[in-house]
């Protein structure tokens, strides 16, 4: 078990409603990572913390999308006024030396 | 900018056989390349790095700076290989952001 559990499993919203997604990395995970997946495409770069410090944000990242990680511990993911296009598995990442453990993910559907 | 390429969505071998994953990048300075390995209903997980240099499962990957290509290979394909395989790069010394490739999926058949 890589310790990284991401709630909920699967979200299935309505378009223009907002979403929340919880990942709770384990404690030597002292770096969280956020990334997207459609489809039949790889992993793609949300944002990045380092304790509780937002370093790093894709342009991917629209002003709908907040990421917070307040204690330096759990991280929340926020899509506000969701759109079709944001369905996508969301995926949470601890990294811990060289190596991310994954989390299983959020699927998320947009109807 | 980075970028990796996997020409290969889908690839399909006999057990026994010899695999080989492409993975492509683009890259202008010294990159760390992975390979993320993902089995049925399991999730995301770190194969092989190029720094290491190390042989796990069988698989091993060379870094190819002048063909700027790190391919995975197994000379002998098992059953349990049967995966999604994504190559990724990691750019700038210290930067943290991963950039992953679209991914291979690898069927062994029996």
């Amino acid at each position: 078990d890589t310790g990284v559990s991401q709630d909920p499993r699967h979200k299935i919203t309505k378009r223009g409603q907002n979403v929340t997604f919880r990942c709770d990395p384990i404690s030597e995970h002292n770096r969280l990572y956020w990334y997207r997946q459609t489809l039949g495409q790889g992993p793609e770069f949300l944002t990045y913390f380092q304790n509780e410090a937002q370093l790093e944000k894709s342009r991917l990242l629209s002003d709908r999308f907040s990421a917070e990680r307040p204690k330096g511990s759990f991280s929340t993911l926020e899509i506000q006024r969701t759109e079709q296009g944001d369905s996508a598995m969301y995926l949470c990442a601890g990294r811990q030396g060289e190596k991310l453990f994954f989390g299983s993910g959020t699927q998320l559907s947009v109807l | 900018a980075q970028r990796v390429t996997q020409p290969e969505k889908l690839l399909s071998v006999f057990k026994g056989a010899p695999v080989e994953l492409k993975c492509n990048y683009s890259y202008s300075g010294s990159p760390e390349l992975f390979w993320y390995v993902q089995y049925s209903r399991q999730r995301l997980q770190l194969l092989l790095r190029h720094i290491s240099r190390e042989s796990i499962k069988g698989f091993t990957a060379d870094l190819n700076k002048g063909e700027t290509s790190f391919h995975l290979k197994k000379p002998f394909a098992q059953e349990e290989d049967s995966a999604m395989y994504y190559c990724a790069l990691r750019g700038v010394q210290g930067a943290q952001k991963l950039v992953f490739g679209q991914g291979t999926r690898l069927t062994i058949n029996p």
